[in-house]
C-alpha cells in the first residue's frame, strides 16, 4: 500500500515565525511531489512542487525532498494570518500518474 | 495558464434524481482528469481515472454504474452521479494537467452536491 503521512496538526504559529510541515511517503518510485493549500471549503491550489533532492524557493516557501529519506517537507516564512489552511502533500510516480494524498496538516497562523 | 473550470459549484437535487458535473480545461488539452470526493473535515479521495476516448478508471470500492464518466473530448470530462441520495452529498472535485504531471495538476473550483 503506497502511503503518504503528514501530521495532521493543527499546527499553531505566531504571525512573522517560519512554519514548518513535514511529509514521508512509502513508494521510492515516486517522482515528483507537490505541496497544495486547501482553503476551508475550497479546493486544493498548486503551492510547490519538487523532483530533484534540496530545496526549491518561491517567494517565502521552500520544498526541500530528501529521497533517501523519503521526506519532503515545506517551510513557510514569515508567515501570515491568511496563510492559515490545510497543507496537503501529494506524490506521485510521474507520467501522468493519479497522485498518492497525504490527509494534510492544518496549520493557523495567529496575529 | 492551465485553467480548470468546472459546474455547476453548487447543486442541490431530490433524492432519486442524476446530476452532472462538467470539468473542462480552458487553455490546454488533458487525455486523462481526475475525479475527487471530499467530505466535510475529511482529506481528498480519488474516485476515478477519466481517460480520452476510453472508459474511465475507478478506485477500489467506487461504484461506476452510480458515477458515470465520460471524456469524449481532450477538453471535457463529465462525472454524472445517477439515482442520488443523501449520502452522495459532498464536495466533488476535478483536476487535471497540461503535460504528464510533472509540474503538478490544477483543480476545478469544485461542485458542492447536496441531495435532499
Amino acid at each position: 500500500q503506497k502511503e503518504v503521512e503528514q501530521n495532521s496538526g493543527p499546527l499553531s504559529v505566531p504571525e512573522g515565525a517560519i512554519a514548518s510541515l513535514n511529509c514521508t511517503y512509502s513508494d521510492r518510485g515516486s517522482q515528483s511531489f507537490f505541496w497544495y493549500r486547501q482553503y476551508s471549503g475550497k479546493s486544493p491550489e498548486l503551492i510547490m512542487f519538487i523532483y530533484s533532492n534540496g530545496d526549491k524557493e518561491d517567494g517565502r516557501f521552500t520544498a526541500q525532498l530528501n529521497k533517501a529519506s523519503q521526506y519532503v517537507s515545506l517551510l513557510i516564512r514569515d508567515s501570515q494570518p491568511s496563510d492559515s489552511a490545510t497543507y496537503l502533500c501529494a506524490v506521485s510516480a510521474g507520467n501522468n500518474r493519479k497522485l498518492i494524498w497525504g490527509l494534510g496538516t492544518s496549520l493557523a497562523v495567529n496575529p | 495558464g492551465a485553467v480548470v473550470s468546472q459546474h455547476p459549484s453548487r447543486v442541490i437535487c431530490k433524492s432519486g434524481t442524476s446530476v452532472k458535473i462538467e470539468c473542462r480545461s480552458l487553455d490546454f488539452q488533458a487525455t486523462t482528469m481526475f475525479w475527487y470526493r471530499q467530505f466535510p473535515k475529511q482529506s481528498l479521495m480519488l474516485m476515478a481515472t477519466s481517460n480520452e476516448g476510453s472508459k474511465a478508471t475507478y478506485e477500489q470500492g467506487v461504484e461506476k454504474d452510480k458515477f458515470l464518466i465520460n471524456h469524449a473530448s481532450l477538453t471535457l470530462s463529465t462525472l454524472t452521479v445517477t439515482s442520488a441520495h443523501p449520502e452522495d452529498s459532498s464536495f466533488y472535485i476535478c483536476s487535471a494537467t497540461p503535460g504528464q504531471g510533472l509540474y503538478g495538476y490544477t483543480f476545478g473550483s469544485g461542485t458542492r452536491l447536496t441531495v435532499v
